[in-house]
């Protein structure tokens, strides 16, 4: 079975402080991608990252980065230099091989910057 | 520019009122699926198309139904809704094949049923 687990509800982080936001999964497949999307007050979804499980490196972008532990099974995101824009929900989701039609999503973590 | 379009945006309805939400994708992509977004449970799959004519349940399809006649569209029906299905309803479509591709989703339909 396949399976999201964020296990932070609410966060809060100082202006231009870095932020990691957790994400745990459980997978059989041997191959899966990960990805993380904001999701800001007025409700769309933002892809932000993406991370592959035969990459070894951990995916950058921009002030995004993706901590990225497979024996572990945890693939955190980094926000660095946190703004008060960054201020949303967070979601992490996982794609697998076995089944590419959907994807499965963690339960989300609330994110306050404050200034 | 690429993009997945909802309509309507919000949407306040009385039970058992048939309704429809629409979707259409600009990127020829095969894949669409439709999650709903409730506080605490995250987004699931209600049900997903892998092209023309093709489509099946996700994780929570009960109530729900979907067509997909051309490949740009793919409609959401609650032929009878119920307040259980008060949430928020996103569309989504992927390119096929490979774990690496994004889902593109649409801005979101916040469906209440009173």
């Amino acid at each position: 079975a396949q399976k999201i687990t964020q296990t932070q509800p609410g966060m809060f982080v100082q202006e231009k402080e870095a932020v990691t936001l957790d994400c745990t999964y459980d997978t059989s497949d041997q191959s899966y991608g990960l990805f993380w999307y904001k999701q800001p007050s007025s409700g769309e979804m933002i892809f932000l990252i993406y991370q592959g499980s035969y990459d070894e490196q951990n995916a950058t972008e921009g002030r995004y980065s993706l901590n990225f532990q497979k024996a572990r099974k945890s693939a955190n995101l980094v926000i660095s230099a946190s703004q008060l824009g960054d201020s949303a929900m967070y979601f992490c989701a996982m794609r697998g091989s076995y089944n590419f039609n959907k994807f499965y999503f963690g339960s989300g973590t609330k994110l306050n910057v404050k200034p | 520019e690429a993009q997945v379009t909802q309509n309507p945006r919000y949407l306040i309805t009385v039970t058992g009122k048939k309704l429809t939400v629409t979707c259409s994708q600009n990127m020829n992509h095969e894949y669409m699926s439709w999650y709903r977004q409730d506080p605490g449970l995250g987004l699931r799959q209600i049900y997903y198309s892998m092209n023309v004519e093709v489509t099946d349940k996700g994780d929570v399809p009960e109530g729900y139904k979907v067509s997909r006649k051309e490949k740009r569209n793919f409609p959401l029906i609650l032929e009878s809704p119920s307040p259980n299905q008060t949430s928020l309803y996103f569309c989504a479509s992927h390119r096929s094949g490979g774990v690496n591709t994004e889902a593109f989703f649409g801005q979101g339909t916040r469906l209440t049923v009173v």
